[in-house]
């Protein structure tokens, strides 16, 4: 079954831990994403990747880090330093193109909740 | 500036009522235009993926079609399962840029 796996599905974090989100793939899309999603709002994007070893900010990554080490995997860090970190986040993973054809996909979703 | 205008915010149909769904946009060169479904609590699941002005794709009940300035998403004679979010999205180079959304509730 191809698709996009995240783990775990709800997180519990105490104010001032970091936490890594976990995003893994098997579509061998050579694009990633990491969105954040608040009540009521549309996605908004923290990072992606075009290629592995290689990443940039999305629109809000201040408080956020990624790392893509392997094609098929970009966790993403919640630091201490996000100032509202709880949120459903969803990564996600798109064909580049080359063949003529885009297509984004998603994986469930992880709900993260800081207290 | 780079952006995506969903509307109505909220629809609620009848079963049985058609009607659409529009998403309009501005940015410098499109790749592809996007439609997803969204669930509560759920990722979104992709729909239909439109590339250029008169292209129509249809899934089920659901059209979706494009203009240079927008896109719409026709349901015809919707029914309570087709209840949900659905979002559009823009790709005009790297990233994509997304829509607030259209809940539609489909009413028994």
């Amino acid at each position: 079954d191809g698709g996009i796996t995240q783990s775990p599905k709800y997180l519990f974090r105490k104010e001032g831990q970091n936490v890594t989100l976990s995003c893994e793939q098997n579509l061998n899309h050579d694009a990633m994403y990491w969105y954040r999603q608040d009540p009521g709002q549309g996605l908004r994007l923290i990072y992606y990747s075009q290629i592995v070893n290689d990443f940039q900010k999305g629109d809000i990554a201040e408080g956020y880090s990624v790392s893509r080490e392997k094609k098929e995997s970009f966790p993403l860090t919640v630091t201490s330093a996000q100032k509202n970190p709880t949120a459903f986040y969803l990564c996600a993973s798109s064909t580049s193109g080359r063949t003529g054809s885009y297509e984004q996909y998603f994986g469930p979703g992880t709900r993260l909740t800081v207290t | 500036e780079d952006q995506v205008t969903q509307s109505p915010e909220a629809l609620r149909l009848q079963e049985g009522e058609s009607s659409s769904l529009n998403c309009s946009y501005t940015v410098s060169g499109l790749r592809g235009l996007f439609w997803y479904r969204q669930d509560p609590g759920k990722g979104p699941e992709f729909l239909f993926t439109l590339y250029s002005a008169g292209e129509e794709k249809e899934k089920e009940r659901l059209k979706a079609t494009l203009t240079k300035k927008e896109s719409f998403l026709h349901i015809t004679a919707p029914k309570p399962e087709d209840s949900a979010t659905y979002l559009c999205a823009v790709l005009p180079f790297n990233k994509f840029y997304f829509g607030s959304g259209t809940k539609l509730n489909v009413k028994p």
